[in-house]
């Protein structure tokens, strides 16, 4: 069982340039997650899925893109690099029930110079 | 709104000693409340959780943490520091009825030899 794979696993961009993080899961969990994370700061929700075709906002939502066409895959596309998106970003999915825990890739390390 | 505070960026303990990590959240309706680790260069792994029932939760490793709602906390506990154990800790909470984690800030154990 691969998991929660994330790819890249460290990305440089410039400011401006456009790029997306992708994040594949084979457990068939309906729900998916972006965090980022940033030090000091935990990690916050930028966007999540609970299925095929349905997107929704987390807490810091702003500069990203996503969108979810199969189970399987759920990327995340940044528009326009700024500085403040150098983060270390990670990919989740969960069965969707009340208890149930978070699988998580092992994380996209991005700079934006 | 829901948050968490977890209280100490950095605790270094001795082998042996005991581990105790902080942990204070709040919520307006009863809360399910999670532990995760992440180790070097690694995504979140679960360590325990309360949902419902015995307020006292033991996880994986030897950790265990105890629910106490007339303090709002959730303090994670490990009666011997061993070597393995230096990662970062996160407190998370969600609402019971809820499909979106809350993360605390993060808490970064070293262990000394």
């Amino acid at each position: 069982n691969a998991g929660v794979t994330q790819t890249p696993k460290f990305r440089i961009l410039k400011i401006g340039q456009s790029m997306t993080l992708q994040c594949a899961q084979d457990m068939n969990h309906n729900y998916m997650y972006w965090y980022r994370q940033d030090p000091g700061m935990g990690l916050k929700l930028i966007y999540y899925s609970v299925g095929a075709g349905i997107t929704d906002k987390g807490e810091v939502p702003n500069g990203y893109n996503v969108s979810r066409s199969t189970t399987e895959d759920f990327p995340l596309r940044l528009e326009l690099a700024a500085p403040s998106q150098t983060s270390v970003y990670f990919c989740a999915s969960s069965t969707g029930t009340l208890v149930e825990k978070l699988f998580f890739g092992s994380g996209t390390q991005l700079s934006v110079l | 709104a829901q948050s968490v505070t977890q209280l100490g960026s950095h605790v270094s303990v001795s082998e042996g000693a005991l581990v105790l990590l902080r942990c204070n959240y709040s919520s307006s309706v009863p809360p399910y409340l999670f532990w995760y680790v992440q180790y070097p260069n690694q995504g979140l792994q679960l360590l325990l959780k309360y949902t419902t029932g015995a307020t006292l939760v033991k996880g994986i490793n030897g950790f265990e943490a105890e629910f106490k709602k007339s303090e709002t906390s959730f303090h994670l506990t490990k009666p011997s520091a061993h070597m393995s154990d230096a990662a970062e800790y996160f407190c998370a909470v969600r609402k019971a009825a809820g499909n979106k984690l809350t993360f605390g800030g993060g808490t970064r154990v070293l262990v000394k030899p």
